[in-house]
């Protein structure tokens, strides 16, 4: 069965850096797309960045253009995402998501979750 | 594309339909997808491309619409049925709405 699990969450000080890891078992990770999509208290569900397959495609949410990169290692079936001068905004539970086959953007499974909290 | 769920709460008995409104600010095609998250746990897809149900969903929940206008239907509410319920859009960069709470009446 698929399975995600989220890990490298935790409280940091504005303007530092966190990397956080999703690793993947029970499906062929090499071949979909992947996602990472946050969730702040009590709020929806935000997609913040999204990677090819192979990886050599990423694209991003404007508000973490430049701050937040999303990569993947296929031979270790992980999915990251390093996350650069963090904001008091940026708290929240951060999900990764497989994508199904084909081009579409919506999560066919859901990892646990990690909460990054950056207090003000 | 700002997408917004009505109504915010919604309060239904066991047994009963349930029907969930989402709209879109623009046209998303059939880009649509509905979740499903309970307290303290991950969003589970329910529906995608509007209306077809993903694996294990149970025949009761059903999707529909297209264009600006999506609707969720849960035909006859179980109990494990009460949670927060979101519409996600995919015709553009992903966005979802506020969610819509289904409690039991």
């Amino acid at each position: 069965q698929v399975q995600l699990v989220e890990s490298g969450g935790g409280v940091v000080q504005p303007g530092r850096s966190l990397r956080l890891s999703c690793a993947a078992s029970g499906f062929t990770f090499s071949s979909y797309g992947m996602q990472w999509v946050r969730q702040a208290p009590g709020k929806g569900l935000e997609w913040v960045a999204v990677i090819s397959y192979h990886g050599s495609n990423t694209y991003y949410e404007d508000s973490v253009k430049g701050r937040f990169t999303i990569s993947r290692d296929n031979s270790k079936n992980t999915l990251y995402l390093q996350m650069n001068s963090l904001r008091v905004e940026d708290t929240a539970v951060y999900y990764c998501a497989k994508r199904p086959s084909g081009k579409s953007w919506y999560g066919d499974y859901w990892g646990q979750g990690t909460l990054v909290s950056v207090p003000s | 594309t700002v997408m917004t769920q009505s109504p915010a709460t919604l309060s239904v008995s066991p047994g009963e339909r349930a029907t969930l409104s989402c709209r879109a600010s623009q046209s998303v095609g059939s880009n649509l997808a509905w979740y499903q998250q309970k307290s303290g746990q991950a969003p589970r897809l329910l529906i995608y491309d509007v209306s077809s149900r993903a694996t294990g969903i149970p025949a009761r929940f059903s999707g529909s619409g297209s264009g600006t206008e999506f609707t969720l239907t849960i035909s006859s509410l179980q109990s494990e049925d009460f949670a927060i319920y979101y519409c996600q859009q995919y015709y553009n960069w992903p966005t979802s709405g506020q969610g819509t709470r289904l409690e039991n009446k």
